[in-house]
């Protein structure tokens, strides 16, 4: 089972450029995340989508754009991306209210 | 407002040195209280979820409880390989939002 699948795994941005991150997961969960991670502040939730078809902002979504294109898939959008941008993004699903299944994140740095 | 608040941020332990880290929260209707695991370089993974106080739940080293305030993670006789940060989440009723602490950074000395 491939679980929850982040591409690109690393990518340099000049600033203003654009670029999505793709994330799909195999499990049939409902619910999907896209979250950000930088040193000292943990995980912090940028968008959420419960079903296909929704979506809801969270914590940080100032600067983000999201796409549920179906259940499997949840794209993340940089319009024109920033150096505060710097981070890493993960992805998650979960079928409800358990555990959630994480990708292996998406090392982001905008110059 | 929710909060969500881990302590220490991170431990230094020596090999077999049992220990506990907190999770304290303040939030209205919680529905699931979870843990999990971060190595570095990864995507953090799943460990337990506790939905009421008094709830405990264990695997190997690790075991986790809940009061009506805050959640332990206790860790005992570790191991380096038990080296990692660790999360805790929560979601509420009504907003299933799954909602993260900074983390305790954890190593576990030889």
């Amino acid at each position: 089972n491939a679980g929850v699948t982040q591409t690109p795994k690393f990518q340099v941005l000049k600033t203003g450029q654009s670029m999505t991150l793709q994330c799909a997961q195999d499990m049939n969960h409902n619910s999907m995340y896209w979250y950000r991670q930088d040193p000292g502040m943990g995980l912090r939730l940028i968008y959420y989508s419960a079903s296909e078809g929704t979506t809801d902002k969270g914590e940080v979504p100032n600067g983000y754009n999201v796409s549920r294109l179906n259940k499997r898939e949840f794209s993340l959008r940089l319009e024109s991306a920033a150096p505060s941008q710097t981070s890493v993004y993960f992805c998650a699903s979960t079928p409800g209210e358990s555990e959630a299944f994480f990708g292996q994140g998406t090392r982001l740095t905008v110059v | 407002e929710d909060q969500v608040t881990q302590s220490p941020e991170a431990l230094r332990l020596q090999e077999g040195e049992s220990s506990s880290l907190n999770c304290s929260y303040t939030v209205s209707g919680l529905r699931g209280l979870f843990w999990y695991r971060q190595d570095p370089g990864k995507g953090p993974e799943f460990l337990f979820t506790l939905y009421s106080a008094g709830e405990e739940k264990e695997k190997e080293r690790l075991k986790a409880t809940l009061t009506k305030k805050e959640s332990f993670l206790h860790i005992t006789a570790p191991k380096p390989e038990d080296s990692a940060t660790y999360l805790c989440a929560h979601t509420n009723f009504g907003n299933e939002k799954l909602t993260f602490g900074t983390g305790t950074r954890l190593t576990i000395i030889p």
